[in-house]
Parts: structure tokens; sequence; C-alpha cells
């Protein structure tokens, strides 16, 4: 099946720095992917679409401007939690569907655990 | 609005009896529903999806459009089926899966 990898998996930083999260389609081309955000012991809530070449779309209550998506190829989508602070501390999911593949499986990275300290 | 929900957050079960885990889900049209599983420190993978009509390591599910249920079933569990099942939704065309809460599977040797 279609790979999603995402780096890094595991980050700690400081209150008040940025940390930029990478989530790469490994052999196929996405011009969607969506970033999730997963709670301890809580389901997977959407924070945003992410559209090659063109703005992310945000859910509501997610701060666009703190958390930064760039979709800049179609492989690539990136995501930066800006001026963290200890409450963004998460698991951070990004996934994918393959645009020339049928059906709606969307394929899942591994997933990277910030700590904000 | 999109919504799925997975009544029980936490199924333990012993080996080789069976395995029903619940899903109901709330869409205006017609959906696309998945189950995906979670175990311990990995990914989440597609385990089944209702289109295919498909049996994946002896798990089933039927689309029960009348009572909008997804239930995910198994005659005999496994120790190895433990993990997390979220049951998921998906409308048409190019758009997220919305999620259940999950439900943790314990599988009692």
């Amino acid at each position: 099946g279609a790979v999603v990898s995402q780096h890094p998996s595991r980050v700690i930083c400081k209150s008040g720095t940025s940390v930029k999260i990478e989530c790469r389609s490994l052999d196929f081309q996405a011009t969607t992917m969506f970033w999730y955000r997963q709670f301890p012991k809580k389901s997977l809530m959407l924070m945003a679409t992410s559209n090659e070449g063109s703005k992310a779309t945000y859910e509501q209550g997610v701060e666009k401007d703190k958390f930064l998506i760039n979709h800049a190829s179609l492989t690539l989508s990136t995501l930066t939690v800006t001026s963290a602070h200890p409450e963004d501390s998460s698991f951070y999911i990004c996934s994918a569907r393959d645009r020339k593949g049928r059906g709606g499986e969307l394929f899942f990275g591994e997933g990277s655990r910030l700590t904000v300290l | 609005a999109q919504r799925v929900t997975q009544p029980e957050k936490l199924l333990s079960v012993f080996k080789g009896a069976p395995v029903e885990l619940k899903c109901n889900y709330s869409y205006s049209g017609s959906p696309e529903l998945f189950w995906y599983v979670q175990y311990s420190r990995q990914r989440l993978q597609l385990l089944l999806r209702h289109i295919s009509r498909e049996s994946i390591k002896g798990f089933t599910a039927d689309l029960n459009k009348g009572e909008t249920s997804f239930h995910l079933k198994k005659p005999f569990a496994q120790e190895e089926d433990s993990a997390m099942y979220y049951c998921a939704l998906s409308g048409q065309g190019n758009t997220p899966l919305v999620f259940g809460k999950g439900t943790r599977l314990s599988v009692i040797a």
C-alpha cells in the first residue's frame, strides 16, 4: 500500500519556539493532505486540510496563524507550530489519499509527538 | 452534520469469544464507512471498508443504512486483536475522514 512518512517522530522544544513537522507521500502523489491531532486516549481531531498550491482549510477553532500549513508539492506538506506553548503538546498525524487511487482510503503517517516544555 | 459514535471506550473479551464493536453514524448523504485499527506503537491502518465487503483478519462489518450502523464483528477473538479500533466516515469526493472516539479492545487469554 501507499506510504506516508512524517518527520520528526518526536520533538521536544521550549515554550515560545516554533516547530516544523513534515509529511511526505513516498510512493504516490497527493493533492490533498489532512492534518489531525490526537489527544491522549481520545479520538483524532481534524485540524486542517492542506491543498497543494493553495491555502489550507482550517477547522473551526483551529488558529491558522498558530498552525501554519504549507503544501508546496504533490508529495510534501508541512505543519509549523508557531510560538509553541505546553498546551500544544500533542500527537500530530498527517494523512493523504493517492490522487490516482480509487476509493476513499486514507493513508496515515506514523505521527509526530510534540512536547513543549 | 457528520458524526460517528462508538459507545464503548473499552471492550474486554476472552480469547475465543465473539467480538462486536459498535459504530453508529450520522450523515445526510451516502457515506463511505471504514474501520481503522491502531496496534500498540504503530500507525493507524485500514482494517476494512464497507464498499469492499471483504473479511480482514476474520473481521467483518456490514453497513446497515436503516439503523445507520457499521458494527465490527469477529466470531473468535485472538490475543493479537488487542488494539484501538476507530470507526470512520467519509463523504463524497476528496473529503477528510471523521472518526469516532475509538474503542480499545482487550482480548484476555
